[in-house]
């Protein structure tokens, strides 16, 4: 059974970082692409990142493109995202997804929540 | 591109309702479809990917579609159930940097 554990959400300040990581289990990690989705209070879903089962692609939506990182450590089961230079428009519950492929999502994790707020 | 929802649809128990996502430029066929599921307070569930697959432990009464005419994807629930009360969101793709999701529809089971 998949199991996606996220952790390191909090209350940051404007133009400050914060690092979220997902540690995965029941399944073979460094099989799967792993995505980030990101949901804003009372808003829908937006992508946020992915990156490849072996960790030498990743891809970002337009609207973090240069401020967030997304890697991942096999031997750890774990992928990280790494969010710099954060916004307001930032604030939103961070999900970490398994990957049905690089462009499809399939299980989820229960989600981290960031708050971008002076 | 965009994937359009209606914002609500609501039926009774038992009943079957639809709900569509329609593509906004390049065809709904070129690139697959998947749905989720997310009650109130829940993180999302999938149930169904590519256009029309559904995964082990959802029940049949779930079943997706597309078509080309109107350019849209469909999800069908049949038999409704009270249980089925929830947000439901489209997803798709052109490139891989390029992952869209629909604005959701909020189905309620009257």
């Amino acid at each position: 059974q998949v199991h996606l554990v996220e952790s390191g959400g909090g209350v940051v300040q404007p133009g400050r970082s914060l690092r979220l990581s997902c540690a995965a289990s029941g399944f073979t990690f460094s099989s799967f692409a792993m995505h980030w989705v990101r949901q804003s209070p009372g808003k829908g879903l937006e992508w946020v990142a992915v990156i490849s089962y072996e960790g030498r692609d990743d891809y970002y939506a337009d609207s973090v493109k240069g401020r967030f990182v997304i890697s991942r450590d096999n031997s750890k089961n774990t992928v990280y995202l790494q969010m710099n230079s954060l916004r307001p428009e930032d604030t939103a519950m961070y999900y970490c997804v398994k990957g049905l492929s690089m462009v499809q999502a399939d299980s989820w994790g229960q989600g981290t929540l960031v708050t971008v707020s002076s | 591109f965009m994937l359009t929802q209606p914002h609500s649809v609501s039926e009774s128990p038992g009943k079957t309702v639809t709900i569509t996502c329609t593509r906004s430029s390049g065809s709904i066929a070129d690139n697959y479809v998947q749905w989720y599921q997310q009650r109130p307070g829940s993180s999302p569930t999938s149930v169904i990917f590519e256009d029309s697959e559904r995964p082990s432990g959802v029940p049949d009464r779930f079943s997706g579609s597309i078509d080309t005419s109107s350019n849209s994807a469909s999800l069908t629930i049949s038999g409704l159930r009270t249980e089925d009360e929830a947000d439901y969101y489209c997803q798709s793709y052109d490139t891989v940097n390029h992952v869209v999701f629909g604005g959701g529809t909020k189905l309620t089971v009257l």
